[in-house]
């Protein structure tokens, strides 16, 4: 089965640090998708970004950039010169083409990034 | 404002008393699914459906009652709500057989059971 793994559970740094938040995944599929969610204090799930597993090619959006390494079944995720609004609980999110046609999210359990000024 | 809304928001109750929260999409979606997010855990799917009268059984449903009578609704119903189904729970919505796309989420509804 598939299985999602956000090893870090809390991560602080100063306003300005870059930070990395790992994400390892497990599927046999050939074909499945990978996803970052952010969840800020008021709760709300918020999409950030979807990566097929045929496209390795890593994104920027703006200060937010997305690694994807189909060797070692990685998708990190680093947010340069870091703000406060930054702070959240971010997902790391898997789904395959088979479950649900492709709908059914399976989480990791989440990392808790803490921005100080 | 294309939009998932769930109802209540909050909901302090106890053992035993049947309830209900709403989860009711405008985007015409086929697909629809509950989740609970309980900390450590991420969300786990409760129930899901890939449209009207057509549900099934996610990884952690039991306990939950669902049905989909309505192509925009899709109600989650505890008939009997213990402690441990105390958490935050989600609404989605998304097209069918498009895992490629977003999924959108409703705003949570945070259920205490006493």
């Amino acid at each position: 089965a598939q299985k999602v793994t956000q090893a870090q559970t809390e991560i602080s740094v100063v306003e300005k640090e870059d930070v990395t938040l790992d994400c390892v995944y497990e599927t046999r599929d050939t074909t499945y998708y990978l996803f970052w969610y952010k969840q800020p204090p008021s709760g709300e799930l918020v999409f950030l970004i979807r990566r097929n597993s045929f496209d390795e090619q890593n994104e920027i959006s703006g200060r937010y950039s997305w690694n994807f390494q189909k060797s070692t079944s990685s998708f990190n995720f680093t947010i340069t010169a870091s703000q406060v609004v930054d702070s959240a609980v971010y997902f790391c999110a898997l789904s395959e083409a088979e479950d649900n046609a492709g709908n059914m999210l399976t989480f990791g359990g989440g990392t808790r990034l803490m921005v100080k000024p | 404002e294309a939009q998932v809304t769930q109802n209540p928001r909050y909901l302090i109750t106890v053992t035993g008393k049947k309830l209900t929260v709403t989860c009711s999409q405008n985007m015409n979606h086929e697909y629809m699914s509950w989740y609970r997010q309980d900390p450590g855990l991420g969300l786990r799917q409760i129930y899901y459906s890939m449209n009207v009268e057509v549900t099934d059984k996610g990884d952690v449903p039991e306990g939950y009652k669902v049905s989909r009578k309505e192509k925009r609704n899709f109600p989650l119903i505890l008939e009997s709500p213990s402690p441990n189904q105390t958490s935050l729970y989600f609404c989605a919505s998304s097209f069918t057989g498009t895992g490629r796309t977003e999924q959108f989420f409703g705003p949570g509804t945070r259920l205490t059971v006493l």
